[in-house]
């Protein structure tokens, strides 16, 4: 089955300043990609994804790019806010059987 | 509003008793799920189903059981409640198709067994 490695688990960042998430899958079969936010206490949320046809999606601070080649795709974070700290997952679907594959969640802190 | 309901929201019982998780979706989805996550951390696929009458096992080996009679809902039981089980227990939703889709999650039931 898909596995899904998510790097680094623990991001601290100055407000301002961009977050890097990177994560890794082994399905060359995959091609659905989605980030997923949850807060303290909170329930998890799509914040943005990516098909394999695409390469880089953007919606307004956030941006998701994806390396089909080297099997990876990374969650860009800009001019992050405080609001931004959270658990941020990433996961990866063959589509057919719309089971996600989850990576094991990247805890990013916003300094302010 | 079309949403994904799940009730209790929190939950403390003795160890042996029987317990049952609801979850309700108002989306019109086909699919379910049940995660286990324990509060930040990684989620654990333990049951999912594409429709009623079709359930099936996750990744994470689960003591519990699933049922799905109707579309719009998918209740997870545990026959006889341990202290393994204190976790959060989230249900989610997604429409089916051939390629994926989000899944919407519920807003998770925290069960504490004493």
């Amino acid at each position: 089955g898909e596995n899904v490695e998510q790097h680094p688990s623990t991001l601290s960042v100055q407000e301002g300043d961009s977050a890097v998430i990177k994560c890794t899958y082994s399905d060359s079969a995959s091609n659905y990609f989605p980030w997923y936010k949850q807060e303290l206490g909170k329930r998890p949320q799509l914040i943005i994804d990516i098909r394999s046809n695409v390469g880089e999606k953007k919606d307004q601070r956030i941006a998701v790019t994806l390396n089909k080649t080297a099997k990876h795709f990374s969650l860009h974070i800009t001019e992050t806010q405080p609001e931004d700290s959270a658990v941020y997952f990433c996961a990866a679907s063959n589509g057919g059987n719309n089971r996600l594959a989850f990576g094991k969640g990247n805890q990013v802190v916003v300094i302010p | 509003e079309a949403d994904i309901y799940q009730t209790p929201r929190y939950l403390v019982i003795g160890t042996g008793k029987k317990i049952t998780l609801e979850c309700s979706q108002t989306m019109g989805h086909d699919k379910m799920y049940w995660y286990q996550q324990d509060p930040g951390m990684e989620l654990h696929l333990i049951h999912y189903s594409y429709g009623v009458n079709s359930t099936e096992k996750g990744d994470l080996s689960s003591e519990s059981t699933v049922s799905r009679i109707r579309t719009e809902h998918f209740p997870l039981t545990l026959e006889s409640a341990r202290p393994s089980h204190t976790s959060q227990y989230l249900c989610a939703s997604s429409v089916a198709g051939m390629e994926g889709y989000e899944q919407y999650f519920g807003p998770g039931t925290r069960l504490t067994v004493t």
